[in-house]
């Protein structure tokens, strides 16, 4: 069965702390992986990773894919208060009938104290 | 761009009624996702809409219905609702069928009581 699987579950730091965020899958026929922040309503889109090795970045947030061993990790340095939220990642997963959906993780929630 | 819009924001219902929720998508935007949030399952996928077509299906009993009109907009209906229908339901668009880049709306917080 196709998953996606998020660690840690939750996560609480201090200000300024480095966190690093795990996602894993197991999928067929893998096209690409998502990261979204999800504060208190609507995830926003934060990436889209589909080739190994490369690193994306976006000022203190960047995330890289290892399609070898199935995973990818979102890095947050300097955190702030306002990286408080839940992160999610997901997969686009081929339907039998052809077409993609996507499925989520059930995302990490980050706590950053100050 | 405005984004996508939803609409009610909030609603309360009672078990046994039925409930319709809207969802315009980005301008230009043909597809639209429709996910379950709950503490427990977190996003879980209901259904994509693409050019009027539904594409795909989540895991969700037939209760759960939903259409596209020909401007993109999409509804979502439940009927017979279940106390355990109470979630936000979020809807998404993208450019293109299926997964890949979405962008999310805010969000619709149904309570059954």
């Amino acid at each position: 069965e196709d998953k996606v699987v998020q660690s840690p579950l939750s996560l609480v730091v201090h200000e300024g702390d480095t966190v690093t965020l795990n996602c894993s899958y197991e999928v067929t026929n893998f096209r690409s992986l998502l990261w979204y922040k999800q504060e208190k309503k609507a995830p926003t889109f934060l990436f889209m990773l589909t080739s190994s090795g490369i690193e994306k970045k976006s000022g203190r947030l960047s995330s890289i894919l290892d399609k070898k061993e199935l995973f990818s990790i979102l890095n947050i340095t300097a955190t702030q208060t306002g990286d408080s939220a839940v992160y999610l990642c997901a997969v686009p997963f081929i339907t039998q009938g052809g077409s993609e959906k996507l499925v989520f993780g059930k995302g990490t929630k980050l706590t950053v104290n100050p | 761009k405005a984004g996508v819009t939803q609409t009610p924001r909030y609603l309360i219902k009672t078990r046994g009624q039925q409930v319709t929720l809207s969802c315009s998508p980005i301008s230009g935007h043909r597809s639209v996702s429709w996910y379950q949030q709950t503490p427990g399952q977190g996003l879980q996928f209901l259904f994509e809409y693409f050019s009027e077509t539904q594409r795909n299906k989540g895991n969700f009993p037939g209760r759960f219905s939903g259409r596209q009109f020909s401007n993109s907009r999409s509804e979502m209906n439940v009927s017979t609702l279940e106390l355990g229908d109470s979630a936000l339901y979020l809807c998404a668009s993208s450019g293109l069928a299926g997964g890949g880049e979405q962008y999310f709306g805010p969000g619709t917080r149904l309570t059954v009581t």
